[in-house]
């Protein structure tokens, strides 16, 4: 199975800031028909996970554009540039270009 | 609006059977497969698997072969998992996916 590994685990920061979370696979992430399956995740409190951008850079539905995700092949980045309240909880990196889909171990995004 | 909606929590008895529900709503079933996904604070996101909507087909990951069974009902546009021979080790919170993510079904199995 592909291994995605995300750091940090966790990050502490201050409303406004801007934070990236990193995610690296064990194998390019790029589909037979040339597009790559890397999505992110956030799982809020209490919450099941919601899709937040799709195929590394583009926006679900009703995802403001504070998000922001960049990358190819094996690395990948996912940018939330002035955080608010509404974005703590866990994100997750997960590809749907091998199968089985794996995931990332998470990070956690908390309060400074 | 869109929607996944799953069953409520079970409480289950090492070696007994579950099978959890994720009715779809505000979309066409067959226009999305049906992926199932465990989440357990030790492991993480495991993918177990899809279902093919429209035919009843799937794609299990090889470590939940035997442990889930994936079916649909179109008529009901709900989307069925059975797991079997439940362990300690099956408690955890699974989600069925779609266009989204339905709200988890917390599966217990203890004594």
């Amino acid at each position: 199975d592909v291994v995605m590994t995300q750091t940090p685990p966790s990050l502490s920061v201050a409303i406004g800031q801007s934070v990236s979370i990193s995610c690296k696979s064990s194998q390019s992430l790029v589909y037979s028909d040339g597009k790559t399956y890397l999505h992110w995740l956030l799982q809020s409190p209490g919450q099941s996970p919601k899709l937040l951008i799709y195929q590394v850079s583009n926006l679900g539905s009703g995802v403001p554009d504070r998000f922001s995700g960049t990358g190819s092949q094996k690395d990948f980045t996912l940018k939330i540039s002035r955080v608010e309240a509404e974005d703590l909880g866990v994100y997750y990196c997960v590809q749907a270009t091998h199968f089985p889909w794996t995931f990332g171990g998470g990070t956690k995004l908390e309060l400074k | 609006q869109v929607q996944l909606q799953q069953s409520g929590a079970e409480l289950a008895k090492p070696g007994s059977s579950v099978k959890i529900s994720c009715k779809a709503s505000g979309y066409t079933f067959t226009s999305y497969y049906i992926s199932w996904i465990k989440q357990t604070t030790g492991q993480g996101l495991e993918y177990i698997g899809y279902i093919n909507t429209g035919s009843g087909g799937t794609n299990y990951n090889e470590k939940f072969k035997g442990k889930a069974t994936l079916t649909v009902d179109k008529s009901s546009s709900t989307a069925f998992m059975q797991l079997s021979s439940l362990t300690p080790d099956d408690s955890a919170v699974y989600y069925c996916e779609g266009p989204y993510w339905g709200q988890g079904t917390l599966v217990t199995v203890s004594s």
